[in-house]
């Protein structure tokens, strides 16, 4: 079966200051695909990335990055110099080749404070 | 990214009635359409899968009769809440993909209230 667990239920951190979310993922497919979304106040979830399974290559797109180790089934998140707009929830999902369903995290919930 | 809208962002209905809500692709075409739904503080829930043309594939535990689904086009899907309840107040989000294998895409949300 598959799972995504994001232990972190809550971060607060100052603005400026870097932070990291955790995804961990399980699944029996060798082919599959994860997601990270933000989900701010207002509720609409922002696409953030994909990354499939046979791509490793850490990605930086401005202040996020993201790291993904299948060998410890991982794929966190990371914003540097973090902004108050960076607030949100932030959800890590999987899907699996064959199937064409999303399974969610619990989500973090981040706060930069000002 | 792909636009994905979604109506009414919020209603306020009373216990019996019926709900409908609308969601469209607007940029693109989408085989395949989401339903979701949302407690407060709580990850998304999948509700059910549907493809256009075809009957939606609901998860477990989810009332076919009562959460009622329509993909009859390639940009629209609709959700009826029939005979609502206050436990059926949540926030109910669809999502869009042009193909089982592309990323979804997310509409703004509707948040129902059910007196």
């Amino acid at each position: 079966a598959q799972k995504v667990t994001q232990a972190q239920t809550e971060i607060s951190v100052v603005e400026k200051e870097d932070v990291t979310l955790d995804c961990v993922y399980e699944t029996r497919d060798t082919t599959y695909y994860l997601f990270w979304y933000k989900q701010p106040p207002s509720g609409e979830l922002v696409f953030l990335i994909r990354r499939n399974s046979f791509d490793e290559q850490n990605e930086i797109s401005g202040r996020y990055s993201w790291n993904f180790q299948k060998s410890t089934s991982s794929f966190n998140f990371t914003i540097t110099a973090s902004q108050v707009v960076d607030s949100a929830v932030y959800f890590c999902a999987l899907r699996e080749n064959r199937d064409d369903k999303i399974i969610f995290g619990k989500g973090t919930r981040l706060h930069i404070l000002p | 990214g792909a636009v994905v809208s979604q109506h009414p962002s919020r209603v306020i209905c009373k216990s019996g009635t019926s709900v409908k809500i609308e969601c469209r692709s607007l940029d693109f075409q989408a085989t395949t359409m989401f339903w979701y739904r949302q407690f407060p503080k709580q990850s998304l829930m999948l509700m059910a899968t549907s493809n256009e043309g075809s009957k939606a594939t609901y998860e477990q535990g989810v009332e076919k009769d009562k959460f009622l689904i329509n993909h009859a086009s390639l940009t629209l899907s609709t959700l009826t809440v029939t005979s609502a309840h206050p436990e059926d107040s949540s926030f109910y989000i669809c999502s869009a993909s042009s193909g089982p294998t592309d990323t979804q895409y997310f509409g703004p949300g509707t948040r129902l209230t059910v007196l």
